[in-house]
């Protein structure tokens, strides 16, 4: 089955930086890719996603990039604001005709005020 | 719309009981699931369900099981809970088999 895995377990950053968290796959027929953004006692919540037939998707201050030959996609946070600060978890399936996702384990991401 | 459903929030049960963790939809999804999620381990899917009358096993179905006569409800049953079956789990429904809207857990403690 598909394997996904998410690095750095935990990222700090200053507020206004950027954050980038990476995530690798290993099934190569994965071609549907979404980030989950979970805050402290709720459910995740999609903030984005991307098709393997498109390269980078962006929205506001968040952007998801794919790389398929390496099969590797990121979360881009620009201009971090202390309301960023959350568990963020990537995931991956087969789209379409499949309901099953493979989550990342996740990663914490603190912005320091 | 209030989304996903879930109750009850927390429970603390004793080993050996068994207990149903209720989901429920109003967004008339057809595709719904069950998630655990466990420090450390992401989370892990323990059923879903494609509509009303087809359930299926995810990566970690032993001791749960669900049902689905309904679009709306989708139980999971602990059918004799053990201290390994403590962690949140989270109920989600998907218009899509992609995007998923999830509520917001059940804590459930077995001492």
């Amino acid at each position: 089955g598909e394997n996904v895995e998410q690095h750095p377990s935990t990222l700090s950053v200053q507020e206004g930086d950027s954050a980038v968290i990476k995530c690798t796959y290993s099934d190569s027929a994965s071609n549907y890719f979404p980030w989950y953004k979970q805050e402290l006692g709720k459910g995740p919540q999609l903030i984005i996603d991307i098709r393997s037939n498109v390269g980078e998707k962006k929205d506001q201050r968040i952007a998801v990039t794919l790389n398929k030959t390496a099969k590797h996609f990121s979360l881009h946070i620009t201009e971090t604001q202390p309301e960023d600060s959350a568990v963020y978890f990537c995931a991956a399936s087969r789209g379409p005709g499949n309901n099953r996702l493979a989550f990342g384990k996740g990663n914490q991401v603190v912005v320091i005020p | 719309n209030a989304g996903v459903t879930q109750t009850p929030k927390f429970q603390v049960l004793k080993t050996g009981q068994s207990m149903t963790l209720q989901c429920a939809q109003d967004m008339n999804h057809e595709y719904m699931s069950w998630y655990r999620q466990d420090p450390g381990m992401g989370l892990r899917l323990i059923h879903y369900s494609v509509g009303a009358g087809i359930t299926d096993q995810g990566e970690v179905p032993n001791g749960y099981n669900v049902s689905r006569s309904t679009t709306e409800d989708f139980p999971l049953r602990l059918l004799s809970a053990a201290p390994s079956q403590t962690s949140v789990y989270f109920c989600a429904s998907s218009p899509d088999r992609g995007t998923q809207h999830f509520g917001d857990g059940t804590r459930l403690s077995i001492l």
